[in-house]
């Protein structure tokens, strides 16, 4: 059962638009969240965060959106590059519960120039 | 400072060995948590280990086990390997491992079974 799910795999956008990626997640104990980028042959890095007391966290480019009533969140990438191409994981953990973050399964975004 | 590093970053096998696979967390850090990443699926968590003990673990047999030493350094140790145990293995650190907290990943280890 997959508390965490990125429904889109991959996600194709053009140089200079905007990337949203999307997230979904099912564990109302869940009040923080977090993306990852992850290229090849390296391990995920850490994008950005937003804590449940927020709606909205921005950093540079990258602006995360939470909505707690529907259990979701987006990330948007605002303009997207070509080395923003990278698989992307949501993760979600809950200071009530398990404090280790349940990933989704990514989803691999393309900027084409 | 140095981030987390992992070794050997490359291991080829053959069903029925055992692996053992090395992660050294960012300094100070006393959390290290074990995740194993395959084709297709997100990061499925293996084990936290804090303060040389095991906290958490996650739905993964017993052939899986893992270790963390004194100085934080810890170890997951795979038996009797199974093809599908081919995986990208990655190991995360944080301070605390509280919640609200980051982690942070090491390159992984890319095991192979044959």
């Amino acid at each position: 059962d997959q508390q965490v799910k990125q429904n889109s795999p991959s996600l194709s956008v053009q140089e200079g638009r905007i990337s949203i990626l999307n997230c979904d997640y099912t564990n109302s104990m869940f009040d923080y969240f977090l993306w990852y980028k992850k290229y090849p042959a390296e391990g995920p890095t850490f994008l950005i965060s937003i804590s449940s007391i927020k709606d909205k966290n921005e950093d540079g480019r990258f602006t995360v959106f939470l909505n707690k009533s529907a259990k979701h969140l987006s990330l948007h990438i605002v303009p997207s590059q070509p080395g923003d191409s990278a698989v992307y994981f949501c993760a979600a953990s809950g200071t009530g519960g398990s404090y280790i973050p349940t990933f989704g399964r990514g989803t691999s975004l393309i900027v084409h120039p | 400072k140095a981030g987390v590093t992992q070794t050997p970053r490359y291991l080829i096998k053959t069903r029925g060995q055992q692996v053992t696979l090395s992660c050294s967390p960012i300094s100070g850090h006393r959390s290290v948590s074990w995740y194993q990443q395959t084709p297709g699926q997100g990061l499925q968590f293996l084990f936290e280990y804090f303060s040389e003990t095991q906290r958490n673990k996650g739905n993964f047999p017993g052939r899986f086990s893992g270790r963390q030493f004194s100085n934080s350094r810890s170890e997951m140790n795979v038996s009797t390997l199974e093809l599908g145990d081919s995986a990208l293995y990655l190991c995360a650190s944080s301070l605390l491992a509280r919640g609200k907290e980051t982690q942070y990943f090491g390159p992984g280890t890319r095991l192979l079974v044959l």
